[in-house]
């Protein structure tokens, strides 16, 4: 147990409707970093979070956005919801240190969120 | 670019080591990790390597990194059936993400 949770487990939508993931990060964690992975694929990055602002995004359009708070808890949100949108969404929280030093920020998974969309 | 090649399956017999290979590109990463998902579960960190490091042993994982080639092994000592399961390596992009490969999906026959 990584002490990450996420929220709901499974989620059924249509395309075009609009969808929030939200996640509990580890206590004394400060970082969350959301991830779409496709069927049979690797977990791709979509972008991270660190004191409540966005910290580095990968290639995802707009219509995915996010939100920390001060609790360092995050929501993903998908507008305007496509086929290829069906995935299994995963966060992971860190501690990010203003030192940097190694950078190790190990990263601890949730269980992820199922979302099928129709 | 970022990128991380993996083989896709292994086969093993129960009580055989077990090896899966990764090939990474970026040379400036200085972590590099394994996770290990079972079905329908999320990713569990199993260990990681520093990249001033050759080796780093973990009760039955055994990690090998060659820095030269680019290359990062996982070897699993004694397979059980419960290591059956997808395997990901993974490097430290430079947003402070992680750049994974496709996954090895290691099988154990008892």
């Amino acid at each position: 147990e990584t002490g990450v949770t996420q929220s709901p487990t499974h989620l059924i939508k249509t395309r075009g409707q609009q969808v929030t993931l939200r996640c509990s990060s580890q206590s004394g964690h400060n970082t969350v970093s959301w991830y779409q992975q496709a069927l049979g694929q690797g977990p791709q990055f979509i972008f991270q979070y660190y004191r409540e602002e966005e910290n580095g995004r990968g290639n995802f359009p707009p219509r995915f956005s996010g939100l920390q708070f001060p609790n360092y808890s995050s929501e993903l949100n998908v507008n305007a919801l496509e086929l290829d949108d069906s995935a299994l969404y995963l966060c992971a929280s860190s501690l990010k240190t203003i030192a940097g030093g190694d950078r190790k920020e190990t990263q601890y998974f949730g269980p992820g969120t199922r979302l099928l969309v129709l | 670019g970022e990128d991380v090649e993996q083989s896709l399956f292994l086969s093993v017999r129960e009580g055989d080591s077990s090896v899966i290979n990764c090939t990474y590109t970026d040379s400036s990463s200085t972590y590099l990790y394994w996770y290990k998902q079972e079905p329908g579960a999320g990713l569990q960190l199993l260990t990681y390597i520093f990249s001033n490091m050759d080796m780093k042993q973990d009760q039955r994982l055994t990690v090998l990194l060659n820095k030269k080639d680019k290359h990062l092994s996982l070897r699993i000592a004694d397979t059980q059936t419960g290591d059956s399961a997808i395997y990901f390596c993974a490097e430290k992009g430079s947003q402070g993400n992680l750049i994974f490969g496709k996954g090895t999906k290691l099988s154990v026959k008892p």
